[in-house]
């Protein structure tokens, strides 16, 4: 079986711009978490989609945006880009019923310049 | 609110048994983890714990909790370079699918 897969892996952009990150979950898992990972703040939530819907979310600005696909398959998006928000975005899948055992993918690299 | 704490660093000598130690402050917790980050990789999970549960072991790996405490631990036997990364401990929170993790624990090897 696949395992959680994410592009790009890396990722260059300016202040002000928008980026676009997708996610593959694991076949047959429906829940998708998102997580920012940095050397400051360590691994934050940012949030989770189930079904399509988001499910759960963590605590940043609405510039933090994602949906889920009807395959499960998960985009997030940040707009306004600061240079705050460079980072490492991992996402996670789970069955999302009750057995909560996510699955890491490998992470996009962003760099903001 | 919820918060999960570990010591930044752990050094140890090849072949002995390592010690990670977590503390977490969410009693509703279900299950309560163990992941590893190597350089430049994403999170692998190691092991997890339900919180009914005293101690699991999966190979060289030892997982122990004391829910009165609030403390969990990961000990790996003969460690050997390749366990050399950053090992975080997380918790399930307030809800199961939403991940708190710790800082992370990074374990060095010596000869």
């Amino acid at each position: 079986k696949a395992g959680v897969t994410q592009t790009p892996r890396y990722l260059i952009k300016t202040r002000g711009q928008q980026v676009t990150l997708s996610c593959s979950p694991i076949s047959g898992h429906r829940s998708v978490s998102w997580y920012q990972q940095t050397p400051g703040q360590g691994l934050q939530f940012l949030f989770e989609y189930f079904s399509e819907t988001q499910r759960n979310k963590g605590n940043f600005p609405g510039r933090f945006s994602g949906r889920q696909f009807s395959n499960s398959r998960s985009e997030m998006n940040v707009s306004t880009l600061e240079l705050g928000d460079s980072a490492l975005y991992l996402c996670a899948s789970s069955m999302g019923q009750g057995e909560e055992t996510q699955y890491f993918g490998p992470g996009t690299r962003l760099l903001v310049l | 609110g919820e918060d999960v704490e570990q010591s930044l660093f752990l050094s140890v000598r090849e072949g002995d048994s390592s010690v990670i130690n977590c503390t977490y402050t969410d009693s509703s917790s279900t299950y309560l983890y163990w992941y590893k980050q190597e350089p430049g990789a994403g999170l692998q999970l190691l092991t997890y714990i339900f919180s009914n549960m005293d101690m699991k072991q999966d190979q060289r790996l030892t997982v122990l909790l004391n829910k009165k405490d609030k403390h969990l631990s990961l000990r790996i036997a003969d460690t050997q370079t390749g366990d050399s990364a950053i090992y975080f401990c997380a918790e399930s929170g307030s809800s199961a699918s939403k991940i708190i993790f710790g800082s992370g624990t990074r374990l060095s090897i010596r000869p």
